[in-house]
C-alpha cells in the first residue's frame, strides 16, 4: 500500500530564513505533486515532478525528486509571510486510474 | 482555461438529512475522483469513475453513493448525514484514457452538518 510521509508536520520560521520540507513515499510512484492550501481553501497545485532528478522552481519555492530514494524536497528560500500555508505532497500512478495519495501536510508559519 | 466546477460551494444540512454534491470536470476529461478532507486532515480518496463506470473505491461510507453521467459530470449523494461528515469535499478530473492521468482539483464544497 502506498504511503506518504512528510516532515516536519509543523514549521515555524522567521522571514528571510531558508528551510526544507521532506516527503517520503513507500512504493514506486510515477508522479509527485506539491500542493499549497490556505485555511478553508482549495488545493493549489505548485509542482508536478515526473522523473528522477526533476527540479522545478517558482519564486521562493523549489521542488526536487529522487525516485531511487523515494524522496522529494520542497525548499523555501528567504521565506516571506505570504508563504504561510499548509503544504501537501502527494503521489499517484501514471499507468492506471489511480487515486492520489496525500501526505499529512506541513503547516508552515512564517513569522515577520 | 476551464477548470473543474463544483456546486454548491457551501452547504449546511442537519443530521439525518441528505445532500447531493455535483462536479463538472474539465471539458474532455473522462475520469472523476472524489476526496473528503476533514478539519486539519489531508484529503482522503472516496471513489472514482472512468467512462461512467466506477474505477476505484476508497474509504467511502455505505451511506454515500456516487455516479458519473453521460456528460461526464458526477454527483456524490450523501444520506443519513452525521456530524462527522462535516468536511471539505473535493472533486478532481483527469483525461484517463489518454495516458495523461494528472488530476486537476476543483474548489471544493464545504459541507457543514449541524
Amino acid at each position: 500500500e502506498l504511503k506518504v510521509e512528510q516532515n516536519p508536520l509543523f514549521l515555524s520560521m522567521q522571514e528571510g530564513k531558508n528551510y526544507t520540507i521532506y516527503c517520503n513515499y513507500s512504493t514506486t510512484s510515477d508522479r509527485l505533486y506539491w500542493y499549497r492550501q490556505d485555511p478553508g481553501k482549495s488545493l493549489e497545485s505548485l509542482f508536478v515532478l515526473l522523473s528522477n532528478g526533476a527540479v522545478k522552481q517558482e519564486g521562493r519555492l523549489m521542488a526536487s525528486l529522487d525516485t531511487k530514494a523515494r524522496l522529494s524536497t520542497l525548499h523555501i528560500t528567504a521565506a516571506v509571510h505570504d508563504l504561510s500555508a499548509t503544504y501537501f505532497c502527494a503521489v499517484d500512478k501514471k499507468t492506471s486510474y489511480d487515486k492520489v495519495i496525500f501526505g499529512p501536510g506541513t503547516s508552515l508559519s512564517v513569522i515577520p | 482555461a476551464a477548470g473543474v466546477i463544483q456546486s454548491p460551494r457551501h452547504l449546511i444540512k442537519e443530521k439525518r438529512e441528505t445532500a447531493t454534491l455535483k462536479c463538472y470536470p474539465i471539458p474532455r476529461h473522462d475520469t472523476v475522483y472524489w476526496y473528503q478532507q476533514g478539519p486539519g486532515q489531508d484529503p482522503q480518496f472516496l471513489i472514482s469513475f472512468y467512462e461512467k463506470m466506477q474505477s476505484d473505491k476508497g474509504s467511502i461510507p455505505d451511506r454515500f453513493s456516487a455516479q458519473q453521467f453521460s456528460d461526464y459530470h458526477s454527483e456524490l449523494n450523501m444520506s443519513s448525514l452525521e456530524l462527522g461528515d462535516s468536511a471539505l469535499y473535493f472533486c478532481a478530473s483527469s483525461l484517463g484514457g489518454q495516458g495523461a492521468y494528472e488530476q486537476y482539483f476543483g474548489p471544493g464544497t464545504r459541507l457543514t452538518v449541524t
